[in-house]
C-alpha cells in the first residue's frame, strides 16, 4: 500500500511568509508525528496526534507552529512568520496504534531566505 | 534535554567488520526502536524491542535492552558497503506516550 506522503517535498519562502506543510499518514494509522530536522542532528519532537486531538504539542517551539488533523488523517503544520532559523527538515510520521513502529514520509525540506 | 545520548556519533570501519552503536536515555521507557535514515530525509524503522525483553535479533541485526542502566546496543554483524547510513535509536515514553530520537551515530563502512 502506499506509504507516508509529504507535500511539498522542498518549500523555499521569504522570512515573515506563512507556509503550509502536508502530510498524508498511511490509512488506518491514528497516530501521527511531526519532526523537525536539521543537519547532523536527530529528529526533533514537535507535536503528536491521536485520532484528531494533538496528544502532546509540548515541541512546538513556539506560537508561530501550529498543527492541525481535522478528520483523523491528513495533517497540515502551519509556520507563520517564517523566520531564517525555522529552516529544516520536516517529517511526519504515522502508527497503527501508539506503540507500533514508525512509518516516515520523505521530509519537506524548508528554506527561509 | 530528552534526547536519548547516542554513541559513539561517528564510526568507521572495514567492510566484513562488526558494527556496535550504543543508546542511553533518562526516563521510564514502553519499548526502544532503532531506525536507518539515508541521506538526511526519511527514516527506515529496523526494529523495535518492548521493556520487559533484553535481546532482539532481525538478520544481521542484534539489538539489547538494559533497563535498569537505561541502556540499549545495535550490533550490524559482517558490515556491508550498503550499511552506511546514519542510525537512531528512539524511545516511547511511559509518561506520556510519545517518541523521543537520539542523536545518532553516523556508520561508514570502508570498501
Amino acid at each position: 500500500g502506499a506509504g507516508v506522503s509529504q507535500t511539498p517535498s522542498n518549500k523555499v519562502t521569504e522570512k515573515g511568509k506563512y507556509v503550509e506543510l502536508r502530510c498524508d499518514p498511511i490509512s488506518g494509522h491514528t497516530a501521527l508525528y511531526w519532526y523537525r530536522q536539521s543537519l547532523g542532528q536527530g529528529p526533533e519532537f514537535l507535536i503528536y496526534f491521536q485520532g484528531t486531538g494533538a496528544a502532546d504539542d509540548s515541541g512546538l517551539p513556539n506560537d508561530r507552529f501550529f498543527a492541525v488533523r481535522p478528520e483523523g488523517s491528513v495533517s497540515t503544520l502551519k509556520i507563520q512568520r517564517t523566520e531564517r532559523g525555522d529552516s529544516a527538515v520536516y517529517l511526519c510520521a504515522s502508527s497503527s496504534t501508539y506503540n507500533s513502529p514508525l512509518h516516515f514520509g520523505n521530509g519537506t525540506r524548508l528554506t527561509v531566505t | 534535554s530528552q534526547q536519548g545520548e547516542e554513541d559513539p556519533q561517528a564510526l568507521s570501519i572495514q567492510e566484513g567488520e562488526n558494527a556496535t552503536m550504543n543508546c542511553s536515555y533518562k526516563t521510564s521507557i514502553n519499548n526502544l526502536q532503532w531506525y536507518r535514515q539515508n541521506s538526511g530525509r526519511g527514516l527506515v524503522h529496523l526494529i523495535l524491542i518492548r521493556s520487559n525483553e533484553r535481546e532482539k535479533h532481525s538478520g544481521r541485526l542484534r539489538v539489547t535492552l538494559d533497563t535498569s542502566k537505561k541502556s540499549s546496543s545495535l550490533l550490524i554483524t559482517a558490515s556491508r558497503a550498503a550499511d552506511t547510513a546514519s542510525y537512531f535509536c528512539a524511545f516511547l515514553m511511559n509518561r506520556d506516550d510519545k517518541i523521543i530520537f537520539g542523536k545518532g551515530t553516523r556508520l561508514h563502512i570502508l570498501p
